[in-house]
Parts: C-alpha cells; sequence; structure tokens
C-alpha cells in the first residue's frame, strides 16, 4: 500500500524566513496531494493541494512542487508570519473507490515561527 | 463555504456510558468520513460513507457504530468505550469518495476522554 513520509518533524524559522517541508510517496499510481495545517485544538485545514497533472501550484505565500518521477512533493511557505505555526500534514491518494480512495498521510511537521 | 460542523466540541464519559457524537455539512457532499486523531499523530481513517451508505470500515471495534441518516448528517454512537479510546474524533467530507482530486474538508473535531 501506499506510504507517506514526510521530513523533518520539527521546524523553526525567524519570522520573515521561507519554510519548506518535504513528503516522499511510494505509490506512483498516487495523484493527488493535499496540505493540511492544523492549529492547537482545531481540525486540519486544507491549505494547498495539488494534482499529478501539474508539477507547480501557489496562492500568495504558499506554493506546492510536485516531482512524479522522485516521487515528492513540497510545501513552501515564504515570508513566515508568528501566525503560521501549527503543525502541517501532508497526504497522498489514489483515485478510484473502496480503500484506494484514503488519503494517506505523513507524520507531520511542527512549524514554528520566531517573532 | 466548506464548513463541517461538529458536536459537542468536547465530551468526558465513563466506559458504561453510551454517547453520540454528531457531524453536519450543507455542502452537498455525498462522502463523509471519521477519523480517530491522537496527540501528535496524524488523522487515522475509520469509517467512509459514500452516498448514505458504509463503503469502508478500518476494522474498527465495534463499540465505535456510526450512522449516516441522511447526506447532511453523520453520526457516531459510542458504547462501552476504553480510556485508549481517548482522542479527537474528526468529521470530514467530499463531494465523492473516490475520484480523481476528491478533497476533503475536515470539521473542528470532538476531544473525547474517557474515564
Amino acid at each position: 500500500g501506499e506510504n507517506v513520509e514526510q521530513h523533518p518533524s520539527t521546524l523553526s524559522v525567524q519570522e520573515g524566513d521561507s519554510a519548506v517541508i518535504k513528503c516522499t510517496y511510494s505509490d506512483s499510481a498516487s495523484n493527488y496531494f493535499p496540505w493540511y495545517k492544523q492549529e492547537l485544538g482545531k481540525g486540519p485545514q486544507l491549505i494547498i493541494d495539488i494534482r499529478s497533472n501539474v508539477g507547480e501550484k501557489k496562492d500568495q505565500r504558499i506554493a506546492v512542487t510536485l516531482n512524479k518521477t522522485a516521487k515528492h512533493f513540497s510545501l513552501h511557505i515564504t515570508e513566515t508570519q508568528p501566525e503560521d505555526s501549527a503543525v502541517y500534514f501532508c497526504a497522498a491518494r489514489k483515485g478510484g473507490g473502496g480503500s484506494q480512495g484514503n488519503l494517506i498521510f505523513g507524520k507531520g511537521t511542527k512549524l514554528s515561527v520566531k517573532p | 463555504d466548506t464548513e463541517v460542523t461538529q458536536t459537542p466540541k468536547h465530551l468526558v464519559m465513563g466506559m458504561t456510558n453510551k454517547k453520540s457524537l454528531k457531524c453536519e455539512q450543507h455542502m452537498g457532499h455525498r462522502a463523509m468520513y471519521w477519523y480517530k486523531q491522537k496527540a501528535k499523530k496524524p488523522p487515522e481513517l475509520m469509517f467512509v460513507y459514500s452516498y448514505e451508505k458504509l463503503s469502508i470500515n478500518e476494522s474498527v471495534p465495534s463499540r465505535f457504530s456510526p450512522e449516516c441518516p441522511n447526506s447532511s448528517l453523520l453520526n457516531l454512537h459510542l458504547h462501552a468505550l476504553q480510556p485508549e479510546d481517548s482522542a479527537l474524533y474528526l468529521c470530514a467530507s467530499s463531494q465523492g469518495s473516490g475520484s480523481f482530486g476528491e478533497t476533503q474538508y475536515f470539521g473542528p473535531g470532538t476531544r473525547l476522554l474517557v474515564l
């Protein structure tokens, strides 16, 4: 089955710096890769996603890149702010019904942005 | 609007109690999910409902009983739980349950403590 590895597990940056979180997946049939931000005591919030027919997607300070050949995708946050501090989860999913369509999550990255 | 609501926010129950968690979405989504999340871990899939029918049960103990009364509502009935069942229970929904690029939106969760 699919396996998603996420690194680093913790990341501390200075306000205004960039942050990069990387994920690798094992199943080449995976075609959808969302990123979720989870603040303390809240549910995961979708911040950006990318599908396998696209190599890069950007939304203001957040961007995601996908390298299908290497089977890895990354989250880039520029000009970080203290409110970006949270746990970030990457995930991967194949198309199709049944359990094939399940989201497989990475273990999460705790991002701390120091003012 | 991408809102999934969950009640209650917090729940404390004894091992002999019966309680229910509720989830609601009004996005017209036809797939709904229950996840369990332990501290510092990613969400773990428990159940998937697709078009109001249970399509996936990830070998969850029978003390957890899901119910989907209609396309907007999802319940999780709890009975005879164990202290190790204490966790954040998350509900999510998506347009479908297996097609290419289905985005899942999560609710804020119910924090459950079993004494």
